[in-house]
C-alpha cells in the first residue's frame, strides 16, 4: 500500500459544481496534513492545512478522519480558476518530512 | 514573495554532462531541505533530505553518487545531477520546512531538466 493515495481523476465538473476529493494515508503516526495545489509545470502552493476539527477557508473545506486515516477536500461553487492538480500531503510518520500523494486533477469547464 | 528560490528554472544539457541546481532560503535559515523529482503526471517523489553541515539522507533507490547534494550553508543547498542521461529529464524541486507555522512547507520554483 502506498503511503499516501489519491484518486488521480481527472474530475471534470461544470462551473458552480461541488466536488470532493479524498486521500488515504497508511501511517497512523502521521501528524500533519495539508492540501496543496499545483498548476501545470509549476511548484505546489499551499491551499490549506487540515486540522482534526476540520477547517474551512471560503469555498474550501478540509476534513480529517484519523480513525479511517483519510483526509478530504471539498470545493463548493467551482470556478474555472480552480482547475489544477490537488496534492494531498502527509508528514512522514513521526517526523516533518512531507510525503505527497499523486495528486487529483480537477478540470472545471464553463 | 518567494521564500525559497531555485535556479535555474530550465536547463538543457547534453548526455554525460553534469548539471547543478541551487536552492536558497530567503530571509530564513534552513538546516534541512528536501529534494523532489516529479515525472509527468506523477507525484513528487522525495529523493533526499539535505542536512546543513552533514551528509544528505537519500531515499531508497536514489543513487547518491549520481545525485550529489551539498548543503554548505544555512541558506543554500545544491543538487548536482552527474553524468546526466535522457531518463534524468524531469522536474526537480526543492523545499524547506517552515517553523512555527504548522510545519508549512515552502517550495522553490522548480527546475525543468532536459537531457538531450
Amino acid at each position: 500500500r502506498k503511503e499516501v493515495e489519491q484518486d488521480p481523476g481527472p474530475f471534470n465538473v461544470p462551473e458552480g459544481a461541488t466536488v470532493a476529493f479524498n486521500c488515504t494515508y497508511s501511517n497512523s503516526a502521521s501528524q500533519s496534513f495539508f492540501w496543496y495545489r499545483q498548476d501545470c509545470r509549476k511548484e505546489p502552493k499551499l491551499l490549506m492545512s487540515v486540522y482534526s476539527s476540520g477547517n474551512e477557508d471560503g469555498r474550501f473545506t478540509a476534513q480529517l478522519n484519523r480513525a479511517s486515516q483519510y483526509i478530504s477536500l471539498l470545493i463548493r461553487d467551482s470556478k474555472l480558476s480552480d482547475s489544477a492538480t490537488y496534492l494531498c500531503v502527509v508528514n512522514k510518520g513521526g517526523s516533518y518530512i512531507p510525503t505527497f500523494g499523486r495528486g487529483t486533477s480537477l478540470i472545471v469547464h464553463p | 514573495g518567494a521564500v525559497v528560490s531555485q535556479h535555474p528554472s530550465r536547463v538543457i544539457c547534453k548526455s554525460g554532462t553534469s548539471v547543478k541546481i541551487e536552492c536558497r532560503s530567503l530571509d530564513f535559515q534552513a538546516t534541512t531541505m528536501f529534494w523532489y523529482r516529479q515525472f509527468p503526471k506523477q507525484s513528487l517523489m522525495l529523493m533526499a533530505t539535505s542536512n546543513e553541515g552533514s551528509k544528505a539522507t537519500y531515499e531508497q533507490g536514489v543513487e547518491k553518487d549520481k545525485f550529489l547534494i551539498n548543503h554548505a550553508s544555512l541558506t543554500l543547498s545544491t543538487l548536482t545531477v552527474t553524468s546526466a542521461h535522457p531518463e534524468d529529464s524531469s522536474f526537480y524541486i526543492c523545499s524547506a520546512p517552515g517553523f512555527g507555522e504548522g510545519n508549512t512547507i515552502y517550495f522553490g520554483e522548480g527546475s525543468w531538466l532536459t537531457v538531450v
